[in-house]
């Protein structure tokens, strides 16, 4: 079974483009959450989807904006990129509520000069 | 809001020795579940453990064991005979049982052994 697969794997942008990263969670898990990684921060809970809903966002600004289609891929969008946006964005999947375990893609690694 | 907390930024050990990562957290939930995972250097986060709160034995997965105790909010993880490829960034990572797949995750404790 593949398991949680992430593009792209590195980036690099300039301050004001934007941004879209792409999730393929495991087959068949519904469940799509994605969280922001920095050596300042540590790890923050962006948002979550369960069949293409978000219900759960993290304390981020509107900048920051996912969806999911009816296949289960995610996409975050990051618009108007501040240097502060620098960071890995880790992808993780379940099977569903109360599943008890996420798995993690290896992220992609966005850098905003 | 819950909070979970690492207080050991880094940690070192002998090989084939054990050693003890801390972790505590906050919440008024009584149903949850609790996490360490392990994310090795430019590699994925993989589970290492995982605990139901509403069970009182300790969750055991070969080296790795951890002590839960539910009313002291506190939950470290064991690694025994520890072995080079242990060596990674920890993080203790709590979520509600109540269909929130939010984590939240302690700031992490690196790692290192010691050949």
């Amino acid at each position: 079974k593949a398991g949680v697969t992430q593009t792209p794997r590195y980036l690099i942008k300039t301050r004001g483009q934007q941004v879209t990263l792409s999730c393929s969670p495991i087959s068949g898990h519904r469940s799509v959450s994605w969280y922001q990684q920095t050596p300042g921060q540590g790890l923050q809970f962006l948002f979550e989807y369960f069949s293409e809903t978000q219900r759960n966002k993290g304390n981020f600004p509107g900048r920051f904006s996912g969806r999911q289609f009816s296949n289960s891929r995610s996409e975050m969008n990051v618009s108007t990129l501040e240097l502060g946006d620098s960071a890995l964005y880790l992808c993780a999947s379940s099977s569903g509520p109360l599943a008890g375990e996420l798995f993690f893609g290896e992220g992609s690694r966005l850098t905003v000069l | 809001a819950q909070t979970v907390t690492q207080s050991q930024p880094e940690m070192s050990v002998q090989e084939a020795e054990t050693v003890t990562l801390s972790c505590t957290y906050d919440t008024s939930e009584s149903d949850y579940y609790l996490f360490w995972y392990k994310q090795p250097p430019s590699r994925q986060m993989i589970l290492v453990i995982r605990q139901e709160a509403y069970k009182q034995q300790n969750a055991t997965e070969n080296r790795f064991s951890v002590n839960f105790q539910k009313a002291a909010k506190s939950f470290s993880l064991k690694i025994s005979d520890s072995q080079l490829g242990d060596a990674a960034m920890y993080f203790c990572a709590y979520i509600s049982n109540f269909g929130n797949e939010k984590l939240t995750f302690g700031t992490g404790t690196r790692l290192t052994i010691i050949p």
